[in-house]
């Protein structure tokens, strides 16, 4: 079974407009991650957030995480049509060490 | 500093036959991961190799086996092919420190 699940599965909205998507979880973390792919290629790091922080940004990226909720959203803001990608959030469980545990993806369609 | 490469990107195997994909880790990097990605779905963790030894293993049976050299490159190699091992296998490296880089990839078939 995976660790996060993210929601929604899929996104279709027009460029310039932002997306938001979530994640949940359901152990204790160490830190959780976010990762793009497109084309069903390799996984691009986007970014990491650490279980003692609640907000992070970079670029256009804003992740959220309230480990009391055990869930996390990632937000892009003003989407570009290059932005189209399936969007995975990834947790790395305590004790794991480093080992990370996948979500389902959400795949977002950005359209010009 | 160059990244992860896999090889090879495609590979079409019968059912029953034997694989062996290769991975090259970014520089630097000491420890390697493997992932399986079933389409539509989000990536599996194989196991993971830190300084050549194997360092925690998901829910694979022994028929999945991996290898890391001196240089930290990496093999995963699978015994007795079966149709739902057609997936997207993916290698990463990393430090000790969290995150990944990912390779491309490599797309294997099982017919």
């Amino acid at each position: 079974s995976q660790q996060g699940e993210e929601d929604p599965q899929a996104l279709s909205i027009q460029e310039g407009e932002n997306a938001t998507m979530n994640c949940s979880y359901k152990t204790s973390i160490n830190n959780l991650q976010w990762y793009r792919q497109n084309s069903g290629r390799g996984l691009v790091h986007l970014i990491l957030i650490r279980s003692n922080e609640r907000e992070k940004h970079s670029g256009r990226l804003r992740v959220t995480l309230d480990t009391s909720k055990k869930s996390s959203s990632l937000l892009i803001t003003a989407s570009r049509a290059a932005d189209t990608a399936s969007y995975f959030c990834a947790t790395d469980v305590e004790a794991a060490g480093n080992k990370l545990t996948f979500g389902g993806g959400t795949r977002v369609l950005v359209k010009p | 500093e160059t990244g992860v490469t896999q090889s090879p990107t495609h590979l079409i195997k019968t059912r029953g036959q034997q694989v062996t994909l290769r991975c090259s880790s970014q520089s630097g990097h000491n420890t390697v991961s493997w992932y399986q990605q079933a389409l539509g779905q989000g990536p599996q963790f194989i196991f993971q190799y830190y300084r050549e030894e194997e360092n925690g293993r998901g829910n694979f049976p022994p028929r999945f086996s991996g290898l890391q050299f001196p240089n930290y490159s990496s093999e995963l190699n699978v015994n007795a092919l079966e149709l739902d091992d057609s997936a997207l296998y993916l290698c990463a490296s990393s430090t000790q420190r969290p995150g990944y880089t990912f390779g491309s990839g490599t797309r294997l078939t099982v017919v």
